[in-house]
């Protein structure tokens, strides 16, 4: 396995579910993310991690919940979401946090649909 | 308000034709910008980068010009290829907010044949 993986590709969950989404980078960086990404709308940011610790949390609703077991693995933990939170989910990783020419890869993403 | 605008939803092109993708920005901070490309079921890739203290940056058939004056760039496309065929998203960053990632809603390309 190469590059960035995601897990699972889809899912479909009620707005009473606990649901998790996983992300892990084969690259060897030390900074990974969380993005979402609606219909038609730009990437928006929501966690950054770096070398294992939440260096930014852009004001995203607490039931999201990140997880960073290590500089490989990200999680994204899922309780109680609401429909418009529907979107694509999309980890990447990146050498570091804070340069300003770290290429970020990006994984395939994970839609998720709230009924 | 969104700082990274790409006004054009989407382009169609003749194949073998230039391609030219725009993107505006109204932060002045904004020190680094990227272009990346996305197909249908995967995550965008990184295409080219150009970084504010130069204008013009190329790698192949693409070329970004960057406009500080107007706070615009564009992505030229020369000769388009139905494997250009995608969506292609302009990103923006500054040193003063760590360099995260500012970016545009994507303009779908379409290459014709």
């Amino acid at each position: 396995e190469t590059g960035v993986t995601q897990t699972p590709r889809h899912l479909v969950m009620g707005m009473t579910n606990k649901k998790s989404l996983k992300c892990e980078q084969h690259l060897g960086h030390n900074a990974m993310y969380w993005y979402k990404q609606s219909a038609k709308k730009p990437l928006e940011l929501m966690f950054v991690y770096s070398l294992e610790e939440r260096v930014e949390n852009n004001s995203v609703p607490s039931r999201f919940s990140p997880e960073c077991p290590n500089s490989s693995h990200l999680f994204l933990h899922l309780h109680t979401l609401q429909p418009e939170d529907s979107a694509l989910y999309l980890c990447a990783s990146s050498p570091s946090s804070g340069g300003g020419e770290d290429t970020q890869y990006f994984g395939p993403g994970t839609r998720l649909t709230v009924l | 308000d969104q700082q990274v605008k790409q006004n054009s939803p989407s382009l169609s092109v003749q194949e073998g034709r230039i391609s030219i993708l725009n993107c505006d920005y109204t932060n002045s901070m904004f020190d680094y910008f990227l272009w990346y490309k996305k197909y249908p079921a995967e995550g965008p890739t990184f295409l080219i980068s150009i970084s504010s203290i130069k204008d013009k940056n190329e790698d192949g058939r693409f070329t970004v010009f960057l406009n500080k004056s107007a706070k615009h760039l564009s992505l030229h496309i020369v000769p388009s290829q139905p494997g250009d065929s995608a969506v292609y998203f302009c990103a923006a960053s500054a040193e003063d907010s760590n360099y995260q990632l500012i970016w545009g809603a994507g303009t779908k390309l379409i290459i014709k044949p």
